[in-house]
């Protein structure tokens, strides 16, 4: 069974320090790794994808991928209040009939 | 461009009855996935079109569900005889392609299973 593992938190950050989010999974062969941000009462939203080993930067956002440890984080630089949300890891192994496997996401707060 | 629609946006029910909950995929996608999202669950996948085939349905919970996709455009999702625990935000997703893809998800439907 594919499995995504989060940890829940919630995560407390200050305003303005770097906050990791961490994501492990279990299907070797997966091949395409997500993170969303999903406000309370709201649908997630794409904020990075990653496909291969490495870092990927979008402005205040990095994500890394280890596919030997089969772990994925993110790392937001400068946090903002607004960045409080949260955050879901999702895998898609490709090539099948599987949409993507979530990780309950990890609830980061950020403290002003 | 528009976004990924869905409708109705909340739907209370009694138990027994049946629902069907409706997605407008974004124009020239050809997948749309199916999730639940229960209260304080992670997403669960639920099912996946290609165009208008769903190459593989284990994913939705019981044969009282049911999904189909006309026109490689709108799905519909079923839900006979609800019972309360198919209470839970049903989110549907799309791509340009197949599931590697990025998804792009809709506002999702409320449902609520007095």
């Amino acid at each position: 069974q594919k499995e995504v593992e989060q940890n829940s938190g919630p995560l407390s950050v200050p305003e303005g320090a770097i906050a990791s989010l961490n994501c492990t999974y279990s299907d070797r062969v997966s091949q395409s790794f997500f993170w969303y941000r999903q406000y309370s009462g709201k649908s997630p939203e794409l904020i990075m994808s990653i496909y291969s080993n490495g870092d990927k930067e979008d402005g205040r956002f990095t994500a890394q991928l280890n596919k030997a440890s089969q772990y994925v984080s993110l790392l937001i630089r400068d946090s903002q209040p607004s960045d409080s949300a949260t955050y879901l890891c999702a895998v898609n192994s490709g090539g099948g009939a599987d949409g993507l496997t979530f990780g309950k996401g990890t609830h980061l707060i950020i403290q002003p | 461009g528009a976004g990924v629609s869905q409708s109705p946006s909340n739907k209370v029910t009694e138990k027994g009855k049946d629902v069907e909950l409706r997605c407008d995929p974004i124009s020239g996608h050809t997948a749309l996935y199916w999730y639940r999202q229960s209260l304080g669950q992670g997403l669960e996948f639920l099912i996946y079109f290609q165009g208008n085939s769903a190459p593989d349905k284990s994913g939705l919970p019981s044969d009282r569900f049911s999904a189909e996709r006309t026109g490689g455009s709108v799905s519909t999702l079923t839900i006979q005889r609800t019972q309360q625990e198919d209470s839970a935000v049903y989110l549907c997703a799309s791509s340009l392609g197949p599931p590697g893809e990025t998804q792009y998800f809709g506002p999702g439907t409320r449902l609520l299973v007095l």
